[in-house]
């Protein structure tokens, strides 16, 4: 299958720090979505991006499509507590979505 | 609105023995997955239904199989459960076109012993 990267795969950080992260792939995707799963639950969606160059914004989190269409960035602004959790970037080529290996997010208070 | 149901949350199974995992949308949603999940390797596609009647093999079939008799059940059978089968197993559909991704399961806890 296709293989997204992720960096980092883990992270620490102090609340109120900004957070950034990246994944990247071998292949061209045409939609790029990022979810966050919280300790034993599903994956659930944050942000979608549909084209390259695209920047798109929730609330603390934002979300950029690269021009390349093989990578995708999100941020975090003043992290805060229940920011914890790992995060999924995924990408959709053809019919299908493709996961990265997640970034796991510690927030220490 | 429910979303998307698993059952059970959390299961152990003694090595060779069978069970099901079961998974039901209520969403009309065309597409359903499964995926499991393990440290360090992201979620990995075991097998997909694009419709009732339709379904056909992921990233990581081997040991797993499926059936999608209405567009509401999707269940997940484990034939003769092995050590390497103990995982987070999650169920997620979607609609055929949609551009938002896949709507998750709240997941099953599966150790093999």
């Amino acid at each position: 299958g296709q293989q997204l990267n992720q960096s980092p795969q883990s992270m620490f950080i102090q609340e109120g720090e900004d957070v950034s992260m990246n994944c990247t792939s071998s292949s061209i995707f045409n939609t790029w979505l990022w979810y966050k799963q919280d300790p034993g639950e599903g994956p659930v969606l944050l942000i979608a991006l549909y084209k390259a160059g695209e920047l798109t914004s929730n609330g603390r989190l934002t979300a950029q499509f690269g021009i390349t269409r093989k990578d995708s960035f999100l941020n975090i602004s003043a992290s805060i507590p229940s920011d914890v959790g790992i995060y999924f970037c995924a990408g959709r080529g053809g019919n299908q979505f493709y996961f990265g290996t997640g970034t796991s997010l510690t927030v220490i208070p | 609105n429910a979303g998307v149901t698993q059952t059970p949350k959390f299961q152990v199974l003694k090595t060779g023995q069978s069970m099901t995992l079961q998974c039901a949308q209520d969403m009309n949603h065309e597409y359903m997955s499964w995926y499991r999940q393990d440290p360090g390797m992201g979620l990995r596609l075991i097998h997909y239904s694009v419709g009732a009647g339709i379904t056909d093999q992921g990233e990581v079939p081997n040991g797993y199989n499926v059936s999608r008799s209405t567009t509401e059940d999707f269940p997940l059978r484990l034939l003769s459960a092995a050590p390497s089968q103990t995982s987070v197993y999650f169920c997620a559909s979607r609609l055929s076109q949609s551009g938002y991704g896949y709507t998750f399961g709240s997941g099953t806890r599966l150790t093999v012993v």
